[in-house]
């Protein structure tokens, strides 16, 4: 069975940094584009972006080019999401997602002063 | 980027009803659409892809059609479980932006 846990989230101050992670089991995670999408409270989905199966390749929605990192480790099963300079706007449920089909449960970001 | 307009953002409706959700892009991206629902509390849930193939498991009440830069979500007759908000996705051209939502309530 394919399972995705998030872990990492919690409260930050702006200007903070966060490091989110993604446990994968269930399939082979080296196979796979993995993605990060973020939902505000009360509000619509946004997809952050996502990496290659071996790391090679990233991308990203525009706001948070140059601040946020994802990479991914095949030999543990993990993937992160890496957040510099938080913005009181990234606060969301943060969700990691394999390709379209399999989504985890979302850990909450919130950026508070 | 590629703009994502969903219509209509609120659509209320009843069991047994057929209802259509339509979600059009700034440009073509060559079918390349996906479809989920959203219940409060969950992760999304993915019914559709390639604009029009029905992902294993899902009902066969849910469809998706189009072409070019006009898609459609139909429902053909509502369950309660179906009572959520639907999302489009177009994951042609990066970044790959989603719809704004459109909440299917009960009439």
């Amino acid at each position: 069975e394919v399972q995705l846990v998030e872990a990492g989230g919690g409260v930050v101050q702006p200007g903070g940094s966060l490091r989110l992670s993604c446990a994968a089991s269930g399939f082979t995670f080296s196979s796979y584009w993995m993605n990060w999408v973020r939902q505000a409270p009360g509000k619509g989905l946004e997809w952050v972006g996502n990496i290659k199966q071996d790391g090679s390749e990233t991308h990203y929605m525009d706001s948070v080019k140059g601040r946020f990192t994802i990479s991914r480790d095949n030999a543990k099963n993990l993937l992160y999401l890496q957040m510099n300079s938080l913005k009181v706007e990234d606060t969301a449920v943060y969700y990691c997602a394999r390709g379209s089909a399999y989504w985890g449960q979302g850990t909450l970001v919130a950026v508070s002063s | 980027d590629i703009q994502m307009t969903q219509s209509p953002s609120t659509l209320s409706a009843s069991v047994g009803d057929r209802v259509t959700i339509t979600c059009r892009t700034s440009q073509t991206i060559n079918n390349y659409l996906a479809w989920y629902q959203q219940k409060p509390g969950q992760a999304p849930k993915f019914l559709i892809y390639r604009a029009s193939s029905l992902e294993t498991g899902v009902p066969s009440r849910f469809s998706g059609s189009g072409t070019g830069t006009e898609f459609t979500l139909t429902i053909s007759s509502l369950q309660p479980d179906d009572f959520a908000t639907y999302y489009c996705q177009q994951y042609d051209t990066y970044p790959y932006n989603f719809g704004q939502g459109t909440k299917l309530e009960i009439k």
